[in-house]
């Protein structure tokens, strides 16, 4: 039973525009979202996290939004840049530090 | 500073055979896992540590051992290998959320690609 749905396998968007990604959540009990980006042939990288006392967090073009009451969160990237391309994971936790991940998207900026 | 690293990078198996993924950090990071990833599966938790001598199981724990006698390392053993377990294998490490250190993002390693035949 998957607890963090990614439910768009991939995403093509033109550069400048922006680029949202989405993500659901099943299990109440989550208080901390985090995006993470991977390249191919490399470990994933920490992009963004948010809290569940905020409903945005903001980082340079990175925004995440956070809808408790529909237990959905948002990465919106602004502008959306070639090197941008990449899969986007992301993940969940209710404690110490154990990550539960969607299955990720793949996000390809093209010229 | 290496962060988390992993060896080796490429691995390829008979089935039955065992080996060691070793996986260390220089972060003193006291959570570890281990996580696999298979196309359209996203990253899946094996095992999990949150400090020296306390491991715990997590998604698909089954056909893997680890151990953790060291705050640095965090091998992943597999017993006794089968093509299901052709994966990429990703080591992480972070601080424990709740602890005085506010960073609670895992770091990666680079990954092993393994491939039992």
């Amino acid at each position: 039973d998957q607890q963090v749905k990614q439910n768009s396998p991939s995403l093509s968007v033109q550069e400048g525009r922006i680029s949202i990604l989405n993500c659901d959540y099943t299990n109440s009990m989550f208080d901390y979202f985090l995006w993470y980006k991977k390249y191919p042939a490399e470990g994933p990288t920490f992009l963004i996290s948010i809290s569940s006392i905020k409903d945005k967090n903001e980082d340079g073009r990175f925004t995440v939004f956070l809808n408790k009451s529909a237990k959905h969160l948002s990465l919106h990237i602004v502008p959306s840049q070639p090197g941008d391309s990449a899969v986007y994971f992301c993940a969940a936790t209710p404690t110490l530090g154990r990550l539960y991940f969607g299955r990720g998207t793949q996000l390809t900026v093209w010229p | 500073n290496a962060g988390v690293t992993q060896t080796p990078k490429f691995q390829v198996l008979k089935t039955g055979q065992s080996m060691t993924l070793q996986c260390a950090q220089d972060m003193n990071h006291e959570y570890m896992s281990w996580y696999r990833q298979d196309p359209g599966m996203g990253l899946r938790l094996i095992h999990y540590s949150v400090g020296a001598g306390i491991t715990d199981q997590g998604e698909v724990p089954n056909g893997y051992n680890v151990s953790r006698s060291t705050t640095e390392d965090f091998p992943l053993r597999l017993l006794s290998a089968a093509p299901s377990q052709t994966s990429v294998y990703f080591c992480a490490s972070s601080y424990i959320r709740g602890s005085y250190k506010m960073n609670t993002e895992a770091f990666f390693g680079q990954g092993t690609r393994l491939t039992v035949v």
